[in-house]
């Protein structure tokens, strides 16, 4: 059964220092996409980056890159540049090809200070 | 843009009242689904739907049902609301065959149980 984890409940960072958010994931089939959300106090859910299993290349969007390890099954998300309004709810998500199901870990809360 | 809008905000409803919580979503999309999101426990999948009168159990459907009559309507229905049914309520949709697509969420509906 696919399977994510976050193990960290909560991260501080300083504004403009980088931040690792870390992703680990479980799953028997060699098809599946990861994905990153982030959710402000808001509450509203916003897509941040994809990785495909079968990508070269970490992906990569703005000021956040995804470090994508396979063979240890990590996704982990790096945010360069810390900024106060990245202080948010922060989850990793994954979904394989033989369903449509996206299933979540429980989530990093990123506070950034000035 | 996809647009996914969930009827109500917020919800307050007494034990074993019948509940009905509506999501409409405008791009045609063949998948949608049902989260719900508590502290510490991330986002769980209660139900989906890959099409039309189509269902199919997630993670935690107990003391849950769902609609879905027209493409673009999903319903949650709590068949008999319990105070362990206070939570905030997500509703999300995607196109179909496409594990690499983010899924487009509603903003959210908090509901409290008294």
């Amino acid at each position: 059964a696919q399977k994510i984890t976050q193990t960290q409940p909560g991260m501080f960072v300083q504004e403009k220092e980088a931040v690792t958010l870390d992703c680990t994931y479980d799953t028997s089939d060699p098809s599946y996409g990861l994905f990153w959300y982030k959710q402000p106090s808001s509450g509203e859910m916003i897509f941040l980056i994809y990785q495909g299993s079968y990508d070269q290349q970490n992906a990569t969007e703005g000021r956040y890159s995804l470090n994508f390890q396979k063979a240890r099954k990590s996704a982990n998300l790096v945010i360069s540049a810390s900024q106060l309004g990245d202080s948010a709810m922060y989850f990793c998500a994954m979904r394989e090809a033989n369903t449509d199901k996206l299933i979540f870990g429980t989530g990093t809360r990123l506070q950034v200070f000035p | 843009d996809v647009k996914v809008t969930q009827s109500s905000r917020y919800l307050v409803k007494r034990t074993g009242e019948k509940v009905f919580l509506e999501c409409v979503q405008d791009m045609d999309h063949e998948n949608m689904f049902w989260y719900r999101q508590d502290p510490g426990l991330g986002l769980r999948l209660i139900y989906f739907s890959y099409d039309v009168k189509m269902k199919e159990k997630g993670d935690i459907p107990e003391g849950y049902s769902v609609s879905r009559e027209k493409k673009e309507r999903f319903s949650l229905i709590l068949e008999s609301a319990s105070t362990n049914q206070t939570s905030m309520y997500l509703c999300a949709s995607t196109p179909e065959g496409s594990y690499n697509s983010p899924l487009h969420f509603g903003n959210g509906t908090r509901l409290t149980v008294t």
